[in-house]
């Protein structure tokens, strides 16, 4: 079945300090594309990365960077030098190709981000 | 302009009542789907839809109804509102390809309360 788990429902840091988000999934497809959504206190969902099962290479974009592994099922996001506007609701997620070209898109539970100025 | 739009914003209405969320979207994609979110359980798939006359259910539909009306709108209607229908509702797109580009962008929500 495919399931995505975000363990940390809540984290609180220090601005500047850097920290990473866990994400681990399950999933039988081979294909498959993974997602990392942001929701700030305003409520909407800001596509922040999509990631395909084939490329584990690891990408950094500014203060953000993603580790891929398909060998423990994980993709962790981390923020470097967090900032005051990190602060949100960030969720992973899975998507996985069905009949009838639907993508079945699964998402986790999210992690609540302050940082604390 | 935003890309995706949701009306309205914010609603409350009580038990029985009929209500619509609308969603319109300037992307020009095909695949449109509506979303609600509650707390701690993360986002759940309520319809999606491919075209304007290929409409499905998602995981948790019951209570729900849509209308496709052109490719850029797609509305949820709750035909007797209750109160575990309040939620934030999300509207997302996303444009049929090859699976490299299959990503949903999202609608700012509806924040729905039924009392």
């Amino acid at each position: 079945a495919q399931k995505v788990t975000q363990a940390q429902t809540e984290i609180s840091v220090v601005e500047k300090e850097d920290v990473t988000l866990d994400c681990v999934y399950e999933t039988r497809d081979t294909t498959y594309y993974l997602f990392w959504y942001k929701q700030p206190p305003s409520g909407e969902l800001v596509f922040l990365i999509r990631r395909n099962s084939f490329d584990e290479q690891n990408e950094i974009s500014g203060r953000y960077s993603w580790n891929f592994q398909k060998s423990t099922s994980s993709f962790n996001f981390t923020i470097t030098a967090s900032q005051v506007v990190d602060s949100a609701v960030y969720f992973c997620a899975l998507s996985e190709w069905r009949a009838g070209g639907y993508q079945k898109v699964t998402f986790g539970t999210g992690t609540k981000l302050q940082v604390i100025p | 302009d935003a890309d995706v739009t949701q009306t309205p914003r914010n609603r409350i209405t009580k038990t029985g009542k009929r209500i619509m969320l609308e969603c319109s979207q300037t992307k020009g994609h095909d695949r449109m789907y509506w979303y609600r979110q509650d707390p701690g359980l993360g986002l759940r798939l309520i319809y999606y839809s491919f075209d304007v006359k290929d409409i499905n259910k998602g995981e948790i539909s019951d209570g729900y109804s849509v209308s496709r009306q052109a490719q850029a709108k797609f509305s949820l209607s709750l035909e007797s509102a209750i109160p575990n229908q309040t939620a934030l509702y999300f509207c997302a797109t996303s444009d049929f390809g090859t699976i490299s580009t299959d990503t949903q962008y999202f609608g700012p929500g509806t924040r729905l309360t039924v009392l």
